[in-house]
């Protein structure tokens, strides 16, 4: 069964600080990876997504991440992290199931809360 | 362009009252999904709607649940005879046509409260 592990519940990182927040997958295929991010009482919000081609993608806020196949992992990273960062992220992989639409839910992972310390 | 709205934003209810919850998609999206989001816990699949037929109710957790959709527009979220455990954030998300990608935009979500 498809699943998604973030193994950091909470990260506290310094403004200015680079950032990776850690995502592993199982998946049976090449799967579709998603980072979302929520802010308080906010929905959720797409950072960006991995489909094919180059596995390091640039998504919004500067924020970018890499699929690594062989470990199953598809990071999110931001090299200098700004206050208004502070959140929670969420990855996700697509579940594929053939409707004859070809689309399916998310399966997302538990979530990793980032504290911003001036 | 107008994203995805859900209301109420908030509803508190007693135990045993049913409740509905509303979602309007973003316009000429034809897929739409239901999550529930439990207090410090990620998003758990409930049902997908592709249109107005429903393809995949494998989430919902119990028959106290049900959800329609009427045509590619609205969608109601019903529990019946809520409980406590029922307690949770409901996020509702729309996709546009098929292109086999799983773009989902969510709406900011209802709170509900079981007292």
């Amino acid at each position: 069964a498809q699943s998604v592990t973030q193994p950091d519940i909470h990260i506290t990182v310094s403004e200015g600080a680079s950032l990776e927040l850690r995502c592993n997958y199982s998946y049976g295929a090449t799967p579709y990876l998603f980072w979302y991010v929520q802010s308080p009482g906010q929905g959720l919000q797409l950072l960006l997504k991995y489909f094919s081609g180059d596995t390091l993608v640039q998504g919004i806020k500067g924020f970018e991440a890499e699929f690594k196949r062989s470990q199953s992992s598809f990071n999110l990273r931001k090299p200098s992290v700004h206050w208004s960062d502070a959140a929670e992220y969420f990855c996700a992989v697509g579940r594929y199931m053939n409707y004859g639409g070809s689309q399916g839910n998310l399966i997302f992972g538990k979530g990793t809360k980032l504290s911003v310390k001036p | 362009g107008a994203g995805v709205s859900q209301s109420p934003s908030n509803k508190v209810t007693e135990k045993g009252k049913d409740v509905e919850l509303r979602c309007d998609p973003i316009s000429g999206h034809t897929a739409l999904y239901w999550y529930r989001q439990r207090l410090g816990q990620g998003l758990e699949f409930l049902i997908y709607f592709q249109g107005n037929s429903a393809p995949d109710k494998s989430g919902l957790p119990s028959d106290r649940f049900s959800a329609e959709r009427t045509g590619e527009s609205v969608s109601t979220l019903t529990i019946q005879r809520t409980q406590q455990e029922d307690s949770a954030v409901y996020l509702c998300a729309s996709s546009p046509p098929d292109r086999g990608k799983h773009e989902q935009y969510f709406g900011p979500g209802t709170r509900l409260t079981v007292t």
